[in-house]
């Protein structure tokens, strides 16, 4: 069975730090790797995407992926009160199926 | 991304019931994926879905109790059969995205259905 893990949290923040988030599988072939971004009562919603070893920057987010260590993390700069929900790590798998990890709740104190 | 309309949104149903989960997507696409997120946890995967073919079913999950139809590349159905409480989840539906090079760049869900059951 393809694991996906992540710390469950919380963790905490203070309003403009940095948000560190980590996830770690077990399949060595996984080529695709996602974070969404998921507040209470809604569905996820997707962030990155990332599918190079290295980093990958949109806005006030960075993914970084380590294949060799089968590493994948999420980085929030400035973090803001509204990025406070829960993230999941998601790892593609045959057949185009995500498998998710169990989610890190983050929480950004003004 | 592609839009996907999920309905119903919500639920409450009597156990020994069926409900029927709808989600209309603004695009044809290939695959269709279920998820059921249960009370404070993750997503798990139910089933794929393609047009034209049976659903594939992951591990715990058959048939009889989640059957699936697929009648179009934009529509598709996931039935919660003779319900029980341990039933009560949140069922998500899910399409892959790609640009017009075909490139995958991320899944996109509906909105959720949430189900009760007593």
């Amino acid at each position: 069975q393809k694991e996906v893990e992540q710390n469950s949290g919380p963790l905490s923040v203070p309003e403009g730090a940095i948000a560190s988030l980590n996830c770690t599988y077990s399949d060595r072939g996984s080529q695709s790797f996602f974070w969404y971004r998921q507040y209470s009562g809604k569905s996820p919603e997707l962030i990155m995407f990332i599918y190079s070893n290295g980093d990958k920057e949109d806005g006030r987010f960075t993914a970084q992926l380590n294949k060799a260590s089968q590493y994948v993390s999420l980085l929030i700069r400035d973090s803001q009160p509204s990025d406070s929900a829960t993230y999941l790590c998601a790892v593609g798998e045959y057949g185009n199926k995500l498998v998710f990890g169990a989610g890190t709740i983050l929480r950004v104190k003004s | 991304s592609a839009v996907i309309s999920q309905k119903p949104s919500r639920d409450i149903c009597q156990r020994g019931t069926s409900l029927t989960i709808q989600c209309q997507v603004d695009s044809q696409v290939t695959m269709m994926f279920w998820y059921r997120q249960q009370p404070g946890q993750s997503l798990t995967l139910i089933a794929t879905a393609n047009q034209g073919s049976e659903a594939t079913y992951e591990s715990g999950f058959v048939i009889d109790k989640f059957p699936i139809s697929r009648p179009n590349l934009t529509f598709s159905t996931l039935t919660v059969s003779n319900m029980s409480p341990e039933d009560s989840s949140i069922y998500l539906c899910s399409v892959e995205g790609r640009d017009s090079e075909g490139a995958n760049y991320g899944y996109t869900f509906g909105s959720g259905t949430r189900l009760t059951v007593v």
